[in-house]
């Protein structure tokens, strides 16, 4: 199994819709998680931290399950520059070492 | 705002060659992360440092080597390059002030090996 799983999508939906992607980590002793946005041919970019009690960023609610050992990530009001690849990030070990999924791809559409 | 700042966007080398990839972070981080992403496989980690001279291997770090004279710069080194080395190269840093916090990345560098 792998340490971090995402569904590599696509995600096609249209504008206004609401999404939901989840990722599951198989290290339950995992202590952070992050999600992050990657546009094409650019570098991961921080779009929330998850914490435990869930949080909520404008249109973006994360949360964490323990017991199922995943998290989520909602976009409500999909925006077209919402497309981009979702990468969900889980803390592996010491000295901050974290391991990233291979990401889950968002196509808003018109 | 992090500022981690990759010396090169493209860069193309010729087999063999040695070849310095060179990241630089302004915020004091003690942590500096070197990955390489490829299609379908995601960010893997190569090297990582939690201090000045200090490093450690992360999931594929044959064929490279780092350096970390200064806090704020993290080097990568490929000793003696390759066509399979062809890939995107990440940098990032992240504090370890107040528990786990997320890390911050360059630009990236597109490498080519020819």
């Amino acid at each position: 199994r792998k340490e971090v799983e995402q569904d590599p999508g696509p995600f096609n939906v249209p504008e206004g819709a609401t999404v939901a992607f989840n990722c599951t980590y198989s290290n339950s002793a995992s202590q952070s998680f992050f999600w992050y946005r990657q546009d094409c041919r650019k570098e991961p970019k921080l779009l929330m931290s998850v914490y435990s009690s869930g949080n909520e960023d404008g249109r973006f609610t994360a949360q964490l399950n323990r017991a199922s050992q995943y998290i989520s990530l909602l976009i409500r009001d999909s925006k077209l520059s919402d497309s981009a690849t979702y990468l969900c990030v889980v803390n592996s070990g010491g000295y901050q070492k974290v391991t990233f999924g291979t990401g889950t791809k968002l196509q808003v559409i018109p | 705002d992090v500022k981690v700042t990759q010396s090169s966007r493209y860069l193309v080398k010729r087999t063999g060659e040695k070849v310095f990839l060179e990241c630089v972070q302004d915020m004091d981080h003690e942590n500096m992360f070197w990955y390489r992403q490829d299609p379908g496989l995601g960010l893997r980690l190569i090297y990582f440092s939690y201090d000045v001279k200090m490093k450690e291997k992360g999931d594929i770090p044959e064929g490279y080597s780092v350096s970390r004279e200064k806090k704020e710069r993290f080097s990568l080194i490929l000793e003696s390059a390759s066509t399979n080395q062809t890939s995107m190269y990440l940098c990032a840093s992240s504090s370890r002030q107040g528990g786990n916090q997320p890390q911050h990345f360059g630009d990236g560098t597109r490498l080519s090996i020819l």
